[in-house]
């Protein structure tokens, strides 16, 4: 099993440039989620999923959107980069019920400078 | 909402024990995660606590007291590799999302 994986793991933007970020998961888990991470900081939500076809907002949601068309993958939006939106992107998953109901899975990020 | 507050550095010797704490302010809990994460890796978990009291698994322990808002990541025997970030996460009472705290950076010296 590949677990999280993430796409690209690194990427340099101008400012008003957009782009994409995959997500992609094996784990036929139901919850998927967004983060990002800036430099001695924690986690804050950008996104989540609770199943295909679902996204809710979570803390910091403005300027990103996001789609689930199918279960195993969630996608991150940039529409307008800005150099604020430079950070480290976490994709993490998660299952809703059975042994390991109570841990987030992560991608191993995707580095994102906007200039 | 959820905010979690944990202390941002905690430097400890090889083989010594040290306590990581977190606090919390909720307007609703499910319980509280822990979660490592070495420099430039993505966050790992170690522990979750549903009810209060403390869970073990192996050198380290997570401790819960929902009356008091806090809890703590108790790790024994420090061992070099064990210099990371360690983050607690409160979890919201639908159990869909984490809201993570600020993270404790652990320098274990030799």
């Amino acid at each position: 099993n590949a677990g999280v994986t993430q796409t690209p793991k690194f990427r340099v933007l101008k400012t008003g440039q957009s782009m994409t970020l995959l997500c992609a998961q094996d784990m036929n888990h139901e919850y998927m989620y967004w983060y990002r991470q800036d430099p001695g900081m924690g986690l804050r939500l950008i996104h989540y999923s609770v199943g295909e076809g679902t996204t809710a907002k979570g803390e910091v949601p403005d300027g990103y959107n996001v789609s689930r068309l199918k279960k195993q993958n969630f996608l991150l939006g940039l529409e307008s980069a800005a150099p604020s939106q430079t950070s480290v992107y976490f994709c993490a998953s998660s299952s809703p019920s059975g042994p390991t109901y109570n841990e987030q899975f992560f991608g191993p990020g995707t580095r994102l400078t906007v200039l | 909402g959820q905010s979690l507050e944990q202390p941002s550095e905690v430097t400890a010797v090889e083989g010594a024990i040290v306590q990581i704490n977190c606090t919390y302010q909720t307007s609703g809990f499910y319980g509280l995660s822990w979660y490592q994460q070495h420099d430039g890796g993505a966050p790992t978990f170690l522990s979750y606590n549903a009810l209060d009291g403390l869970e073990e698994t192996g050198r380290f322990s997570s401790f819960l007291s929902r009356s008091d808002s806090y809890g703590y990541l108790l790790l024994q025997e420090l061992q070099m590799k064990d210099s990371a970030s360690y983050f607690c996460a409160g979890r919201d009472n639908y159990g869909q999302n984490f809201v993570f705290g600020p993270g404790t950076r652990l320098s274990v010296l030799p």
